[in-house]
């Protein structure tokens, strides 16, 4: 079965500064791997998903992420944090592109 | 271009009354998922739909929920004799294809009073 595993519940980074979140996958096939971002009361949005086409992928509102096979992550990083990327942010992954797996999310405080 | 269209936003229920969630997927999507979020958990998946077939209910439990998505009208996840353990976020999502990534719903939550 596949699995995600998100270090760090919470995450917070002072505005202005890099945001590094982390994410690992267990899978035996080359995967499907997304990362979303949920604002309080609303559905996921998509920020990025690799496919096999370049390990680095960039997404919106200035997100990008590294695929690492040796390592089995898919970390999220941000050069620059802003106070509007404040959220919650799950890692996904899927060997079918159908049903994915979801992490546990990571919650992103941004300090003024 | 509407995105996944859930309703209702917020339903109330009693223990023992049957929850109906309704998602209408974008347009020209005709792959249907949905998903249980928990408190403080990550999205769980729950069964997969195509235009009037069931392709993986994997996630759903076996009693009490069923889900269909005929050939005219929104993808309906039923939830019969409801109970406190069910309240939770309930997300649709479609998607184009396989790959393609979902697009969201903003989510039903359903509290069992």
């Amino acid at each position: 079965a596949q699995s995600v595993t998100q270090l760090g519940s919470h995450v917070s980074v002072s505005e202005g500064a890099l945001v590094l979140l982390r994410c690992n996958y267990s899978s035996s096939v080359p995967p499907y791997l997304f990362w979303y971002v949920q604002y309080p009361n609303q559905g996921l949005q998509l920020l990025l998903k690799y496919t096999s086409a370049a390990t680095l992928v960039k997404g919106i509102n200035g997100f990008e992420a590294e695929f690492k096979k040796s390592e089995t992550s898919f970390h999220l990083t941000k050069p620059s944090a802003h106070m509007s990327d404040a959220a919650e942010y799950f890692c996904a992954v899927s060997d079918t592109g159908n049903q994915f797996y979801f992490g546990t999310g990571t919650s992103l405080t941004v300090i003024p | 271009n509407a995105g996944v269209m859930q309703n209702p936003r917020h339903l109330v229920r009693r223990r023992g009354q049957e929850a109906r969630l309704r998602c209408s997927p974008m347009k020209g999507h005709s792959h249907v998922y949905w998903y249980r979020q928990l408190p403080e958990e990550g999205l769980k998946f729950m069964v997969y739909l195509q235009k009037e077939n069931i392709i993986d209910e994997s996630g759903m439990p076996k009693e009490r929920f069923s889900a269909e998505f005929p050939k005219e009208g929104p993808s309906i996840l039923r939830i019969q004799q409801v109970v406190r353990g069910d309240s939770a976020a309930y997300f649709c999502a479609s998607s184009a294809g396989q790959g393609y990534g979902y697009t969201f719903g903003s989510g039903t939550r359903l509290t069992v009073v």
